[in-house]
């Protein structure tokens, strides 16, 4: 079945410095990837929708310049936490598709923790 | 570890007839349990959720939700199916630590048949 890898599933940064997550499509090619944040014992906050080859789609309250979206290729979306504060501390999760009407695949999350 | 089943990847209703969508979770803790929608094109929406009290939970758009220890199940229901309800529907795990992200199951597509 279709594989969503997501590097680190855990990462320990100080207050100041940028932190990259990566989520991978492994074996199908991700025409649309989303990013969530999951804060502790909440459930999922959709942040952002990502096209390959074009901008993302923030959503309102989501912070663009704070929360960098690349969608470089059809299996690579990069979520970069700039300047993170003990605030940014959560889970981040992916998901991808294929296409119109195709099913969603779950990255396994990433643990934030920001000191 | 905690895990996600939802039984049946499709299921197919008429318009008006009741909507039953399955879910079972293993957990070794008292879980958090969600359902969620995904319409085409478009991130999660939230439609319910169980944490503690209360086992039967009434979400967004007529759907509820009731949560069964016994039979580790938290299967998702609305008495009426509407055209716009036809979408991607995801059951999903976590526990009360805080400390682990949601467990999503693979996701059941509904269709509603006019």
């Amino acid at each position: 079945g279709a594989v969503v890898s997501q590097h680190p599933s855990w990462v320990i940064c100080k207050s100041g410095t940028s932190v990259k997550i990566e989520c991978r499509s492994l074996d199908f090619q991700a025409t649309t990837m989303f990013w969530y944040r999951q804060f502790p014992k909440q459930s999922l906050m959709l942040m952002a929708t990502s096209n390959e080859g074009s901008k993302a789609t923030y959503e309102q309250g989501v912070e663009k310049d704070k929360f960098l979206i690349n969608h470089a290729s059809l299996t690579l979306s990069t979520l970069t936490v700039t300047s993170a504060h003990p605030e940014d501390s959560s889970f981040y999760i992916c998901s991808a598709v294929t296409g119109n009407n195709s099913p969603l695949h779950f990255g396994n999350g990433t643990r934030l923790t920001v000191t | 570890a905690q895990s996600v089943t939802q039984l049946g990847s499709h299921v197919s209703v008429s318009e008006g007839a009741l909507v039953l969508l399955r879910c079972n979770y293993s957990s070794s803790v008292p879980p958090y349990l969600f359902w969620y929608v995904q319409y085409p094109n478009q991130g999660l929406q939230l439609l319910l959720k169980y944490t503690t009290g209360a086992t039967l939970v009434k979400g967004i758009n007529g759907f509820e939700a009731e949560f069964k220890k016994s039979e580790t199940s938290f299967h998702l229901t609305k008495p009426s199916a509407h055209m716009s309800d036809a979408a991607e529907y995801f059951c999903a795990v976590s526990d009360d630590s805080g400390n682990t992200p949601l467990v999503f199951g693979k996701g059941t597509r509904l269709s509603v048949i006019a």
